[in-house]
């Protein structure tokens, strides 16, 4: 079974500037999650998709950062503008979904640098 | 929910037990994980525990669930070069949402 992908694995951009991540989960899956996971701390959801509807983005800054789920597949993260703080490993996760244990899958992830 | 804590570093011998502990805060959270990440990699799940359990055995994982205390442990039996990574505690709050703790890095030394 293919894992999550994403890509790109890594992107130096400077502040001010738009920036965009691409994941592709894993076949079947229909929960996805947008993690940011800065240096030396843990995971932070950003937002959350049940298939193709938004399930929770209550901690996506909204103002810069966008993301969509088309047809409940692949999805796609936006930052515009940068900034400084943005930094950061931008993990997707990908589930079945449902009730029970949750096991979650992660991709690889794309390290931002802000400069 | 969002006080998920983790000491940040532990240092042990190879073929030492390691124990990491998590303090978290949501009573009603069902689930706790462990979750292991190596340089470079995602986040890989280790292990779980159903709240209403105490202990949990997997190989050489044991998980203690102090429901009272609020209290997570993961011991790892044996602990190999191949451990070291930083692991992580997370609490299923709500449905199907998670906090995370900040990570213990774990090395072992040869």
């Amino acid at each position: 079974e293919a894992g999550v992908a994403q890509s790109p694995r890594y992107k130096i951009i400077e502040k001010r500037q738009s920036v965009a991540f691409w994941c592709n989960p894993i076949s079947g899956h229909a929960t996805l999650y947008w993690y940011q996971q800065i240096l030396g701390q843990g995971p932070k959801l950003l937002i959350q998709f049940q298939n193709n509807g938004v399930v929770d983005d209550s901690q996506l800054p909204k103002d810069r950062f966008s993301a969509e789920r088309l047809k409940g597949v692949d999805s796609t993260l936006k930052i515009q503008p940068a900034k400084l703080e943005d930094s950061a490993v931008y993990l997707c996760a990908s589930s079945l979904g449902g009730s029970g244990v949750y096991e979650q899958y992660f991709g690889p992830g794309t390290r931002l640098t802000v400069t | 929910g969002e006080d998920v804590e983790q000491s940040l570093f532990l240092s042990v011998r190879e073929g030492d037990s390691s124990v990491i502990n998590c303090t978290y805060t949501d009573s009603s959270s069902t689930y706790l994980y462990w979750y292991k990440q190596e340089p470079g990699a995602g986040l890989q799940l280790l292990t779980y525990i159903f709240s209403n359990m105490d202990m949990k055995q997997d190989q050489r994982l044991t998980v203690l669930l102090n429901k009272k205390d609020k209290h997570l442990s993961l011991r790892i039996a044996d602990t190999q070069t191949g451990d070291s990574a930083i692991y992580f505690c997370a609490e299923e709050y709500n449905f199907n949402k998670f906090y995370f703790g900040s990570g213990t890095k774990l090395n072992v030394k040869p």
